[in-house]
């Protein structure tokens, strides 16, 4: 099984500012068919579901705001929110879908300082 | 508008059974892997299975596996998991979600295993 580990647990940053979450992998999800990284990220508000942000590592899904940014491959990723704003309290989950089974990063909680 | 709609949550003592049924539309959803993904009380997201395009692959995670069933009925639009000898471990809100990875989810159902 791929393990996905997030660092840190939880953060707080000043509006405006950026936050970095980092991801790491037990191995690697790049595929090399494609060469592409199995990665996603998504961010999950408080009673609602998660909410697809990033794929493929750093494409941005559609809608998303462009202060939302990823970036790595193999093994470390990174979500970058360039400066943050109020809307993006929540808890971002990074997730590898290059192997089964399917498995989640345990949760960085963004928040306000 | 895509819209998927779980159902079917509630109270159930261990070792019993529910069946969670998630209504898609707005999407053809035939041409869609579709999964559920669980969440524990204030915990994070647990896949628990998938199953592609006309069920012709299924998988699980191992927690589930001989007591969990995916399914689909693509003329019906609708994704199923027929949950048996529920544990209290699998206490959960079970969220389906669209291809892959997750780019559309439900509003989850909430499955309560306790005596």
């Amino acid at each position: 099984d791929i393990v996905m580990t997030q660092s840190p647990d939880s953060l707080a940053v000043s509006l405006g500012e950026r936050a970095t979450i980092n991801c790491k992998s037990s191995q690697s999800v790049l595929y090399s068919s494609n060469n592409k990284d199995y990665l996603a990220w998504y961010q999950q508000k408080p009673g609602q579901p998660p909410k697809l942000l990033i794929y493929w590592a750093s494409t941005r899904e559609s809608g998303v705001p462009a202060r939302f940014s990823g970036s790595g491959s193999g093994t470390d990723f990174t979500l970058t929110i360039s400066s943050l704003q109020a809307e993006d309290v929540a808890v971002y989950y990074c997730h590898q879908y290059v192997s089964i089974p399917l498995t989640f990063g345990g949760g960085t909680k963004v928040e306000i300082k | 508008e895509v819209q998927l709609v779980e159902s079917g949550g509630g109270l159930v003592q261990p070792g019993g059974s529910l069946r969670l049924s998630c209504a898609a539309s707005g999407f053809s959803f035939s041409r869609y892997w579709m999964s559920w993904v669980r969440q524990a009380p204030g915990k994070g997201l647990e896949w628990v299975a998938n199953i592609k395009q006309i069920g012709s692959e299924i998988y699980y995670v191992d927690s589930v596996k001989g007591r969990f069933t995916i399914s689909r009925d693509d003329a019906k639009n609708s994704l199923y998991l027929q949950m048996n000898s529920l544990r209290a471990e699998d206490t959960a809100v079970y969220y389906c979600a669209r291809d892959l990875p997750f780019d559309q989810w439900g509003q989850g159902t909430l499955v309560t295993v306790s005596s």
